[in-house]
C-alpha cells in the first residue's frame, strides 16, 4: 500500500514570496491533516479535512495560509506572503474515518520549508 | 487547552540499557495516548497507543502504560538497540485519532554501541 506522498521534499524561498504544498493521501483514507513542525518542536495541527470539508482550523494563520481539498482527495497547502517565522518541515498525514475501528493517522515524509 | 510534557532530550545510552522516556498529559475527559516515532530522514510512524486507562501499549519491545491517576503515559524498553536511535513523541487525541494529536515537544534518544 502506498504511503502519504508530498512534494517538494525542500523548499527554500525568501520573505514575503509565495509557497504551495502538495499532499496525496493514502488511498480510501477520508481525512487528511496538515501539521507545522518548527524545529525542536512537536507537530502542531493547522488544518483538519474530512472528506473536502474543514472540520478544524482553529490554529491555522489565516490572514497568510490556505488549504484546499478539492474533491476530497489530495490537498495544497499555501503561503502568501511568507515570513522568518514559517520555516518549519510541514507534514501530512491521513486516516480512516471515524467509525471505524483504527484511526491511525499515517504521517508523510514532510516538505521542509526554509524562508530567508 | 490539552497539552503535552515530556521529559528534555538529548537521551543518549548505551547498547542494552534501559531506557524511561517521562510523558504526562493534561486534558478534559479521557484521550486517547500515543507514541509516535521519527527516525533520522523517515516520517512520523506510530510506535504504539492505549485508548482507555490501565490500557498497556507495546511495540517492537517498546511499552507504556496509560495511568489515569497520574495522568502520565511513559515509553520504557528494558534493553535497547543502536537501532532505536531516533525522536519519540508523546502525543494525545481526543477521539481515538481521528482528531488532532497533540503532541509534546520529542525527545532525542542516541544509542551508543
Amino acid at each position: 500500500e502506498a504511503g502519504v506522498a508530498q512534494s517538494p521534499r525542500y523548499k527554500i524561498i525568501e520573505k514575503r514570496q509565495s509557497v504551495a504544498f502538495w499532499c496525496n493521501p493514502i488511498s480510501g483514507h477520508a481525512t487528511l491533516y496538515w501539521y507545522q513542525q518548527i524545529l525542536g518542536q512537536g507537530p502542531k495541527l493547522l488544518i483538519q479535512f474530512q472528506n473536502n470539508g474543514v472540520v478544524d482550523d482553529s490554529q491555522l494563520p489565516k490572514d497568510r495560509f490556505s488549504a484546499e481539498r478539492l474533491k476530497g482527495v489530495d490537498s495544497t497547502l499555501k503561503i502568501q506572503p511568507a515570513k522568518l517565522e514559517d520555516s518549519a518541515v510541514y507534514l501530512c498525514a491521513s486516516s480512516t474515518p471515524r467509525g471505524t475501528s483504527y484511526n491511525e493517522q499515517f504521517f508523510g515524509p514532510g516538505t521542509r520549508l526554509t524562508v530567508l | 487547552g490539552d497539552s503535552v510534557t515530556q521529559m528534555e532530550g538529548p537521551v543518549t545510552l548505551s547498547e542494552e540499557a534501559f531506557l524511561t522516556i517521562n510523558c504526562t498529559y493534561t486534558a478534559t475527559g479521557y484521550p486517547s495516548l500515543f507514541w509516535y516515532v521519527q527516525y533520522p530522514g523517515e516520517g512520523l510512524q506510530l510506535l504504539l497507543k492505549a485508548t482507555k486507562a490501565d490500557d498497556k501499549g507495546s511495540n517492537k519491545g517498546f511499552e507504556a502504560t496509560y495511568r489515569k491517576e497520574t495522568t502520565s503515559f511513559h515509553l520504557e524498553k528494558g534493553s535497547v538497540q543502536v537501532s532505536d536511535s531516533a525522536v519519540y513523541f508523546c502525543a494525545l487525541s481526543r477521539q481515538g485519532g481521528s482528531e488532532k494529536l497533540v503532541f509534546g515537544k520529542g525527545t532525542k534518544l542516541t544509542v551508543n554501541p
